[in-house]
């Protein structure tokens, strides 16, 4: 069974510097897909950043990008220019690219955004 | 992206009693939905599958006959928390549509039951 594992239950940062939050995964799938999800105090779910597996160039959003490591089975995601805006909670998601395409999420990484 | 609407946002309910926690697409169809429990700062764990005009896949552990799940049109899918107890409150998520790609999340539904 697939599981993805983030071993920082929280991080901080100080404005305008830079973060990197780490994702590993464990699949034995070759095609898939992973996602950051950023979860502010709303609780409403937002998509940061995308990757497909068999892309291997690293997907870039502005400020948020990824560092994708297939045959290391990591995943992990930079935030350059920290915006106080920016503190929530990070989850790493895979999901499977056949049958019910469910998610599976990490356990989550409290990001701080210090001023 | 597209819009996934929850109702109730937030209930507060007596123990035994039943809760209906609605979840539609707003501007898409969507033949599968998926229902998530999120308790306080932990992850999103999914609960079941929900599939149009069939019976929802269930997670291993998660009990059927106490979270019933209706997917009766392709906009709207139902989770249905029966006899709830306070070990069932908890914040629940649905999501749809979007493909493999992309999933829509709804703004969530908290549950309190005392």
């Amino acid at each position: 069974a697939q599981t993805v594992t983030q071993s920082q239950p929280e991080m901080s940062v100080q404005e305008a510097e830079t973060v990197t939050l780490s994702c590993t995964y464990d699949t034995s799938e070759s095609d898939y897909y992973l996602f950051w999800y950023k979860q502010p105090p709303s609780r409403q779910m937002i998509l940061v950043i995308r990757q497909e597996a068999y892309k291997q160039q690293n997907a870039t959003e502005n400020r948020f990008s990824v560092n994708f490591q297939k045959a290391a089975k990591s995943f992990s995601l930079k935030i350059s220019d920290s915006q106080l805006g920016d503190a929530a909670m990070y989850f790493c998601a895979y999901r499977e690219t056949s049958g019910t395409y469910k998610y599976i999420f990490g356990t989550g990484t409290r990001l701080k955004v210090l001023a | 992206g597209a819009v996934v609407s929850q109702h109730p946002s937030w209930v507060i309910c007596k123990s035994g009693t039943s809760v209906k926690i609605e979840c539609r697409s707003l501007d898409f169809q969507a033949t599968t939905m998926f229902w998530y429990r999120q308790f306080p700062k932990q992850s999103l764990m999914l609960m079941a599958t929900s599939n149009e005009g069939s019976k929802a896949t269930y997670e291993q552990g998660v009990e059927k006959d106490k979270f019933l799940i209706n997917h009766a049109s392709l906009t709207l899918s139902t989770l249905t928390v029966t006899s709830a107890h306070p070990e069932d409150s908890s914040f629940y998520i649905c999501s749809g549509g979007g493909g493999p790609n992309e999933q829509f999340f709804g703004p969530g539904t908290r549950l309190t039951v005392l």
